[in-house]
């Protein structure tokens, strides 16, 4: 069946420093891809997501490309803030009519000041 | 706008008996998902619903139910509570009703934190 793998945790940054979080996908077809984010306390919010190949979604300064060739969907930021600790989730919807999101375990990112 | 409502926040129970989850989506939203989160499975598909129907199930045992409502609200029900119901269920809902809901975005609610002893 369809699965994800992220990097495992936890990741620990100074502020300003530079994230990456790999994430890479097993599916049949042309799935579309997703980065959520939790933090302490509250439900997965919606960070970014890429609905086809070569696709690059971003926000807050987060981005991910969709590449197909390699089956992945890093998630990166250049300059981390202390704000952005929290747990990233990336997902995978299967295509064509599905709507089960498939998660990856999450990881954990501490920034410190 | 107001979100995703899950109620109760919080709950306790003991084991063999049942519980019922609610959960309320952003007006307008027909689409209703739940998930369970856990440490060691992570997050796990239980079902979606759209328009009263149940379009789409996960793997889990048949004490796990749920159902929506004409207003699009969700319940889910779980009967013959077992220790390894303890979770955090999460609801989240699309405006969606199509078979592409999920490429809009789900939004999730803060959950509700079953604890079962």
């Amino acid at each position: 069946g369809n699965s994800v793998t992220q990097m495992e945790g936890p990741v620990t940054l100074s502020e300003e420093a530079f994230l990456t979080i790999n994430c890479t996908y097993t599916a049949t077809g042309y799935p579309s891809l997703f980065w959520y984010v939790q933090y302490p306390g509250e439900g997965l919010q919606l960070l970014l997501k890429a609905t086809k190949a070569d696709d690059k979604g971003s926000n807050k300064g987060f981005e991910a490309t969709y590449r197909k060739e390699t089956t992945s969907f890093h998630l990166e930021k250049g300059s981390v803030q202390v704000s952005d600790s929290a747990v990233y989730f990336c997902a995978l919807s299967e295509q064509g009519g599905s709507e089960k999101l498939v998660f990856g375990k999450g990881t954990k990112l501490t920034v410190n000041p | 706008k107001a979100g995703v409502t899950q109620t109760p926040r919080y709950l306790i129970k003991t084991r063999g008996q049942q519980v019922t989850l609610s959960c309320s989506p952003i007006s307008g939203h027909r689409s209703v998902s739940w998930y369970q989160q856990t440490p060691g499975q992570g997050l796990q598909f239980l079902f979606e619903y759209f328009s009263e129907t149940q379009r789409n199930k996960g793997n889990f045992p048949g004490r796990f139910s749920g159902r929506q409502f004409s207003n699009s609200r969700s319940e889910m029900n779980v009967s013959t509570l077992e220790l390894g119901d303890s979770a955090l269920y999460l609801c989240a809902s699309s405006p969606r009703g199509d078979n592409r809901a999920s490429n809009y975005g789900y939004t999730f609610g803060s959950g509700t934190r079953l604890t079962v002893v």
